[in-house]
Order: structure tokens, then sequence, then C-alpha cells
């Protein structure tokens, strides 16, 4: 079965305090890792897709990278606007080709 | 970016009655597409999967007479919670792919409608 463990479940940062979310996860073939943001009362919104281990990709204030076991999501120089849930979810190999597996979220506060 | 969206945004229905949800793809068509609830600090769970033109999937656990999927249009699937109950108060969020038939795709989400049953 698929499972995605995100850490911590939330973080308060103050502004401008770079930081680092953990998203681990075990699935019996990678198809391709998701990061979501997601504000309260809101459906999820799409930031990354990350395919193979060894990948990186920026968005403004956001750095997403993977392994084969985990991936993180960096957050540089933060701004009271970033703060959100955000989440992680995998695509597996075979089965359902959109089938995502949702981890819990990490809610981040940024504090101005 | 492609967008979703769902009707209504937040309903409240009394325990016994049924109520519908509509989750609609405004600028593109969607064979697929998927439905979850999140409670409250919760993860996203996949109910089922909606296809076009044929019957719905539902995950393990989930009961299909109960939560009544109908994929009418390329751009249009409705859930229908029958006999609500309070345990069925949740975040009810829809997705739909882009571009459909890719194996690998993004997946755009609906803005969510809360339910409360009393």
């Amino acid at each position: 079965e698929d499972q995605v463990t995100q850490s911590p479940e939330a973080l308060r940062l103050q502004e401008g305090e770079s930081s680092s979310l953990n998203c681990s996860y075990t699935v019996s073939g990678l198809r391709g890792l998701f990061w979501y943001r997601q504000d309260p009362g809101k459906g999820p919104e799409f930031l990354f897709t990350l395919y193979s281990a060894g990948e990186e990709k920026e968005k403004e204030r956001l750095k997403a990278t993977l392994t084969k076991k985990e991936s993180f999501l960096h957050i540089t120089a933060p701004k009271p606007e970033d703060s959100a849930t955000y989440l992680c979810a995998v695509q597996a190999r075979g089965g359902s080709n959109y089938k995502l597996t949702f981890g819990k979220g990490t809610l981040l506060t940024v504090n101005p | 970016g492609a967008v979703v969206s769902q009707h209504p945004s937040w309903v409240i229905c009394k325990s016994g009655t049924s109520v519908k949800i509509e989750c609609r793809s405004l600028d593109f068509q969607a064979t697929t597409m998927f439905w979850y609830r999140q409670f409250p600090k919760q993860s996203l769970m996949l109910m089922a999967t909606s296809n076009e033109g044929s019957k719905a999937t539902y995950e393990q656990g989930v009961e299909k007479d109960k939560f009544l999927i109908n994929h009418a249009s390329l751009t249009l699937s409705t859930l229908t919670v029958t006999s609500a109950h309070p345990e069925d108060s949740s975040f009810y969020i829809c997705s739909a792919p882009l571009p459909p038939g890719l194996s690998l795709v993004k997946q755009y989400f609906g803005p969510g409608t809360r339910l409360t049953v009393t």
C-alpha cells in the first residue's frame, strides 16, 4: 500500500526565516510526486511535479527536490502570504493512471 | 491555467435528506474526474473515480449506493450524498486531470464543498 508521511505537522516561521518541509513516501513504483498548496476552505493548488530522483524544480521562493525515499520543499525567505497547508502526493505505476495518495500536510505559518 | 468549479461551495442539510454537488471543468474536457473527502486536519481521501459514459469506480470502503456519481458530460460530474447523516459532514473536493489521456498529468482541483448535516 502506498504511504506518504509529511513532517512536521505544523511549522511556524518568522518572515525571512528559511526552512524545509519533508515528505517521505513508500510506493511500489513512483510515477510522480506532487506538491500542492491548500489555503483554508479551498481546494489544493498545484505547485510542482517531480518524476525522478535528483530532479529539482523552483517557483519563486519555493524549491522542491526528490530522492528515492523522500522529497523536500524548501522555502527561502518566506513571506506571510506563504502561510498555508502544503500537501505532498504520490502517483504509483500501474493500477489507476491518475490516483493520488496524499499525506496529511504541513501547516505553515509565517509571522511578519 | 485550467479551472475546475464546484457548486455549491457550502451546504447545510437535515439528516436523512440527499444533497447534490456539481463539479465542472470550465475550459477543458475531462473524461475522468475524481471525488475526494477531507476531514479536519486529515489527508484528502479518494472516494471514487468518475468516468464519462460509464460507471464510476469506488475506492474500498466507500458505499456506492450512498455516494451516487454521474458523469453526465465531458465537463460535468455530480456527487449525490443520499440519506445524509452527521458523519457525512466533511469537505468534498473534486479534481480533473489535464490533459486527458496521458498517464502522468497535473490534476486540477475544485474549490471544495463544505457539507454540514444536522
